[in-house]
């Protein structure tokens, strides 16, 4: 079963907004992932957060983990028409990573 | 460095055909995986691998088989094709272990099977 559950499915949103879209886990983790995946295209790593960190940014992505409720959040600041894109959480260990099913974010300008 | 590829990029089968997806990186990362993406489904683990001979299951492995002779290659065999294999398949390999690592993807091979 899947280990990741994205949430929203869609998200359509004007260029300079922020973006927020939402994960939730099943089990313990050692860290979430998050990936981006242009269309026809596979995924790309864009940050990681390990399980006794809460917040983590990296450019204009801020992610927060809550291992209480087994969530994390993927904050895009400042969108751009280039963040289209689906995005993807991961959770699992180096050899067997499970993911979600996606958001996929629409930023019109 | 090419970074993880796959071939063929597009494959059109007919039932009951057999075919073997080629994977191959060179960044010398030990973990490597198959996935598929179907619509709405996200991505699904086939098959893993965690060095050269050895292999294991992942979440839909049925109709799938694997080996990894070497570090740098992982083919992906369909033994006899089915209409519900229609998919795009990914190759990942993994960077790191522990708590820090991140996988890298092919760019996919599109699956149609008639």
């Amino acid at each position: 079963s899947q280990q990741g559950e994205e949430d929203p499915q869609a998200l359509s949103i004007q260029e300079g907004e922020n973006a927020t879209m939402n994960c939730s886990y099943k089990t313990s983790i050692n860290n979430l992932q998050w990936y981006r995946q242009n269309s026809g295209r596979g995924l790309v790593h864009l940050i990681l957060i390990r399980s006794n960190e809460r917040e983590k940014h990296s450019g204009r992505l801020r992610v927060t983990l809550d291992t209480s409720k087994k969530s994390s959040s993927l904050l895009i600041t400042a969108s751009r028409a280039a963040d289209t894109a689906s995005y993807f959480c991961g959770a699992g260990t180096a050899s067997k990573l499970t993911f979600g099913t996606g958001t996929r974010l629409q930023v019109t300008l | 460095n090419a970074g993880v590829t796959q071939t063929p990029k597009f494959q059109v089968l007919k039932t009951g055909q057999s075919m073997t997806l080629q994977c191959a990186q060179d960044m010398n990362h030990e973990y490597m995986s198959w996935y598929r993406q179907d619509p709405g489904m996200g991505l699904r683990l086939i098959h893993y691998s965690v060095g050269a001979g050895i292999t294991d299951q992942g979440e839909v492995p049925n109709g799938y088989n694997v080996s990894r002779s070497t570090t740098e290659d992982f083919p992906l065999r369909l033994l006899s094709a089915a209409p519900s294999q229609t998919s795009v398949y990914f190759c990942a390999s993994t960077m790191g272990e522990g708590n820090a690592y991140e996988q890298y993807f092919g760019p996919g091979t599109r699956l149609t099977v008639t």
